[in-house]
């Protein structure tokens, strides 16, 4: 298994300009995320989906979009970007134990974005 | 609202020389506090789940333990292969659909041979 695997690894934006990162599990996950890590902040939630059509809002999610067609994808879209979304983006799956309790997160290699 | 504060920031030990990261959090209830390793460039990887005060969990040179109020990540007789930022996070129990983590900013671990 390849396990979760973010494309591209590096990306240097001009402001306004639009792009998609993207994100692919081989586990058969139905929980899929978006985080984005700065420094001296914690992982922060962007969006999440609990399965393949259902998306919803994480903790800072202005500025992004995000579809899940398949159970295996999960690509986010900056629709016009802004030197504010300068981090770096972590995909992350996982699947759940009973109870609602959270199983470990799986983390792909992350994309470091720059937006001049 | 949810919060995990790590400290130290920055730990520098010396192979060899035991030690104790520190995750202190709030939330509104614990449904569970997990224990990352991240090493520079990468995703951070998984090492422990912890649901209730008093549990323990182990992992070669790592222990990981929790109180109601925090939890200790004690490392013995640490190695270089150590090194790494160790993030701690904790899922509350209002949170059923997002599944969301909150995480702490880490430690940044450095031992040195």
């Amino acid at each position: 298994n390849a396990g979760v695997t973010q494309t591209p690894k590096f990306q240097v934006l001009k402001t306004g300009q639009s792009m998609t990162l993207q994100c692919a599990q081989d586990m058969n996950h139905e929980y899929m995320s978006w985080y984005r890590q700065d420094p001296g902040m914690g992982l922060r939630l962007i969006h999440y989906s609990v399965g393949a059509g259902i998306t919803d809002q994480g903790e800072v999610p202005n500025g992004y979009n995000v579809s899940r067609s398949t159970t295996e994808d999960f690509p986010l879209r900056l629709l016009s970007a802004a030197p504010s979304q300068t981090s770096v983006y972590f995909c992350a799956s996982s699947y759940s134990l009973p109870a609602g309790r959270r199983e470990k997160l799986f983390f792909g290699s992350g994309t470091q974005l720059s937006v001049l | 609202e949810d919060q995990v504060t790590q400290s130290p920031e920055a730990l520098r030990l010396q192979e060899g020389e035991s030690s104790s990261l520190n995750c202190s959090y709030t939330v509104s209830g614990l449904r569970g506090l997990f224990w990352y390793r991240q090493d520079p460039g990468k995703g951070p990887e998984f090492l422990f789940t912890l649901y209730s005060a008093g549990e323990e969990k182990e992992k070669e040179r790592l222990k990981a333990t929790l109180t109601k109020k925090e939890s200790f990540l004690h490392i013995t007789a640490p190695k270089p292969e150590d090194s790494a930022t160790y993030l701690c996070a904790v899922q509350s129990l209002m949170d059923t659909g997002r599944r969301a983590l909150t995480f702490g900013s880490g430690t940044r671990l450095q031992v040195q041979p």
